[in-house]
C-alpha cells in the first residue's frame, strides 16, 4: 500500500532535549515536504526536499533541521525543541510535478513542555 | 507571493443540505489550485485538483469545483452533504517547485 509513515504519532517532551520525527515514504517520490499545522493558520511549511541531498527553507524553518540521505526517509530533527514548537506536525510527498498532489502521513502531535 | 484565503473558518449545515466552502487564490499565473479533507486524527487526503481545461472538476465523495479566474475562486461544492463530510478542508495553491501554499481551513460541521 503507498503510504507516508510518520513516527511517533504522539510526543511529549521537555525543553532543550533533541528530538527526532522520522518520516518514510515507499513510492519512490522525490518531493518531501514537512509542515506544521496550527489552530487558525492552517499549515505552514518548515521545510522540503525536491531530491537526495537538496533541501531548502520553508516559510518557517527556524528551530528545526532536516536531511535527505536517502530517497524515501525525510526526519525531521529540533536540536532544542521550546515550547512555540508545540504543534502538529506532517510530513507529506509527492512525485514533484506541479500538478501533483501531495501524500500526507498521518501527523505527529508534539508537546514540549 | 501566492497566498491563499478561506474567508470562512467554520460553517454549519444540515445533512441533506447543500454546501459551498470558499477559496480565494493571489497569484500572478494561473496557479494549480487543490482542495483537501482532514477527518479528525487524520492526515490530509486530496479531494480534486485543477490545472487547465474545464474549469467545473469533479473530485471524490461527490465533491466539485469551479475555477473562476475573474474572480480569483476556487470553491469546493457538494449539493448534498452526508453526515461523514464533517471535517477541516483545505484550499491549496501550487505556484511551482512544488510551493504549495495552503489556506487556513474550513471547519465543516454537520447536523441531523
Amino acid at each position: 500500500e503507498a503510504q507516508v509513515t510518520q513516527n511517533p504519532r504522539y510526543l511529549i517532551t521537555v525543553t532543550g532535549k533533541k528530538l527526532t520525527v522520522t518520516c518514510s515514504q515507499n513510492m519512490n517520490h522525490e518531493y518531501m515536504s514537512w509542515y506544521r499545522q496550527d489552530p487558525g493558520l492552517g499549515l505552514r511549511q518548515i521545510y522540503y526536499s525536491m531530491n537526495v541531498e537538496v533541501t531548502d527553507k520553508g516559510d518557517v524553518p527556524e528551530g528545526y533541521k532536516v536531511s535527505r540521505k536517502e530517497k524515501r526517509n525525510f526526519p525531521l530533527i529540533l536540536e532544542s525543541p521550546s515550547p512555540n514548537q508545540t504543534s502538529l506536525y506532517f510530513c507529506a510527498s509527492s512525485s514533484g510535478q506541479y500538478n501533483s498532489p501531495l501524500h500526507f502521513g498521518n501527523g505527529t502531535r508534539l508537546t514540549v513542555t | 507571493a501566492q497566498s491563499v484565503t478561506q474567508p470562512d473558518i467554520h460553517i454549519t449545515v444540515s445533512e441533506g443540505a447543500s454546501l459551498e466552502l470558499r477559496c480565494n487564490y493571489s497569484y500572478g499565473a494561473t496557479p494549480y489550485l487543490f482542495w483537501y479533507v482532514q477527518s479528525p486524527g487524520q492526515g490530509l487526503q486530496l479531494l480534486l485538483k485543477y490545472f487547465s481545461g474545464d474549469t467545473l472538476v469533479q473530485g471524490i465523495k461527490g465533491f466539485e469545483a469551479e475555477f473562476k479566474r475573474s474572480q480569483s475562486s476556487f470553491n469546493l461544492r457538494k449539493p448534498s452533504v452526508h453526515w461523514s463530510d464533517a471535517a477541516e478542508y483545505f484550499c491549496a495553491s501550487s505556484g511551482g517547485y512544488q510551493k504549495v501554499t495552503f489556506g487556513t481551513g474550513t471547519k465543516l460541521q454537520v447536523i441531523p
